[in-house]
């Protein structure tokens, strides 16, 4: 299954809302996962099942959809939320990541 | 607290053979899915393996099937990533990840990786 994520990247200010989308070549149901990466450190797992947030995560990270089009959200950006976000499917092996949209201030 | 420790890389030569560990700690072990995950310098992530909780489910990437073989010893609390016939293309840091519990697998809490260049 590839996944598509646009755009690849983003500009953003400080306070600003943004939206990523990725979509799945094929039917995934919900089995979506999003990630956060900052150069140099390993990702950090944000959401899962599409729009639960992992432990610890804050609200103002969102995530919808379903089928092959799904959304992730950020409100209120804050310096720290600039970084790469990854989607990845989980529903049929071989899991697979989309290229990844880096969020720029 | 979850704790993923990746050991294991280094400089390796075409064609040749690199075993990766993942020292795990925090959690139950045995009860848990554990994957590997990697990134090429400057790239995205790639999926690479998942090994189901007892151990007799493993899933690859194409890129490695046939070549990488996952296991894990559950009395050392410990997953293996066994690489052999090595490319140029496999150069990557390899993070390991503990999955949720379930049917259903994603990366959960990561490691810091071990990084593994493939070079002649």
């Amino acid at each position: 299954i590839q996944m598509t994520q646009s755009p690849s990247s983003l500009s953003a200010s400080v306070g600003d809302s943004v939206t990523i989308t990725c979509r799945a070549s094929q039917d995934i149901d919900y089995y979506l996962a999003w990630f956060q990466q900052t150069p140099g450190k390993a990702p950090k797992s944000l959401i899962y099942d599409t729009s639960n947030l992992q432990s610890g995560v804050p609200s103002k990270f969102s995530g919808s959809g379903s089928g092959t089009t799904f959304t992730l959200t950020i409100s209120s950006l804050q310096p720290e939320d600039f970084a790469t976000y990854y989607c990845q499917q989980y529903d049929t092996y071989p899991h697979t990541f989309g290229h990844g949209t880096r969020l720029e201030i | 607290q979850v704790q993923l420790v990746e050991s294991g890389g280094g400089v390796v030569q075409p064609g040749r053979s690199l075993r990766l560990s993942c020292a795990a700690s925090g959690f139950t072990f045995h009860h848990y899915a554990m994957h590997w995950v990697r990134q090429a310098p400057g790239k995205g992530l790639e999926w690479v393996s998942v090994i189901s909780y007892d151990g007799n489910d493993k899933y690859y990437a194409d890129s490695v099937k046939g070549r990488f073989t996952i296991s894990r010893d559950d009395s050392k609390s410990t997953l293996f990533l066994q690489m052999n016939s090595l490319r140029d293309d496999d150069t990557a840091i390899y993070y390991c990840a503990r999955g949720p519990l379930g049917r259903y697998q994603f990366p959960v809490y990561w490691g810091q990786g071990t990084l593994v260049t493939v070079s002649s």
